[in-house]
C-alpha cells in the first residue's frame, strides 16, 4: 500500500487556468506538507497542516490555497496559473511536526507544466 | 537553524563502501541529523537519523562527530540504484513545526 499518494501524477494546462492536486496519506500522522521543486531542484516547503489546521505558509502567491478535509489529506488548489508555476510539487507528511525526531514521508510528486 | 554544508558530486564504484560526508557546524544540541535521499524522479526517501551516537538500519549507517558538527552517511555496499541525490538536513523541532531545509545535497552516481 502506498504510504502517501498524489494524484495526478502529471498535470499539464494552460496559462490562467485553476488547478488542484490531492494528497493522501494512510499512516495516521498528523501533519502533512507541501513542497515545491522547480527547474533548478531544490526543494523548498510551501506550506504544512497539523490536523488540518495551517502552520507553516511560506511566501507563496494566494493563488495558491491549501485544503484540508480531514487529516489524511491535504488538496493544493491553484488559481490563475503562471508559467512560472511549472514544477513538480510533493505533498509529505509526519507524525509531530513539533519533534525534532519526527521523520516526513514523501509522496511520488506531481509534475505541473503550465503552457 | 543549523545549516549544512555537503560535497556537490562524488562517484562511488559498484559493491565498494560509499561515504558522503556533511559539516553542520552551527547544530544545537537537541537538533537531529537527517539524511534522505531523491532518486531521479521521485519523491525524497528517508534513509536514517542521529543525535549523537551512531546509527545503522537496513539502509545505511551514520556517524556523526562527538562534537557532532559533522557526519558522514555510509552506504556499506553501494549499487546501481543508489545513484541519487542525497541531503544532509538538521530536523529544529520545536516551533519550527516540521520546516525542513533542503539545500543543494550531493550527486552521488554509482557506476559499474
Amino acid at each position: 500500500d502506498t504510504a502517501v499518494s498524489q494524484t495526478p501524477k502529471y498535470l499539464v494546462t494552460q496559462m490562467g487556468n485553476d488547478k488542484s492536486i490531492k494528497c493522501e496519506q494512510n499512516l495516521g500522522h498528523d501533519t502533512m506538507y507541501w513542497y515545491k521543486q522547480d527547474s533548478k531542484k531544490f526543494l523548498k516547503i510551501m506550506f504544512s497542516y497539523n490536523n488540518k489546521e495551517l502552520i507553516i505558509n511560506e511566501t507563496v502567491p494566494n493563488r495558491f490555497s491549501p485544503k484540508s478535509p480531514d487529516k489524511a489529506h491535504l488538496n493544493l488548489h491553484i488559481n490563475s496559473l503562471e508559467l512560472g508555476d511549472s514544477a513538480v510539487y510533493f505533498c509529505a507528511s509526519s507524525q509531530d511536526s513539533g519533534a525534532s525526531t519526527d521523520t516526513q514521508y514523501f509522496g511520488p510528486g506531481t509534475r505541473l507544466t503550465v503552457l | 537553524d543549523a545549516k549544512t554544508t555537503q560535497p556537490t558530486s562524488m562517484d562511488c564504484a559498484e559493491g565498494r563502501a560509499a561515504n558522503l560526508p556533511c559539516n553542520h557546524s552551527t547544530i544545537s544540541g537537541n537538533e537531529y541529523v537527517y539524511w534522505y535521499r531523491q532518486i531521479h524522479s521521485q519523491g525524497p526517501q528517508y534513509i536514517i537519523h542521529g543525535l549523537k551516537n551512531n546509527e545503522t538500519n537496513e539502509m545505511a549507517s551514520l556517524i556523526i562527530t562527538e562534537d557532532r558538527k559533522s557526519s558522514t552517511l555510509i552506504l556499506p555496499h553501494a549499487t546501481l540504484r543508489d545513484t541519487a541525490v542525497y541531503y544532509c538536513i538538521v530536523n529544529p523541532g520545536g516551533t519550527s513545526y516540521g520546516k525542513l531545509t533542503f539545500g543543494q545535497g550531493t550527486i552521488l552516481t554509482v557506476h559499474p
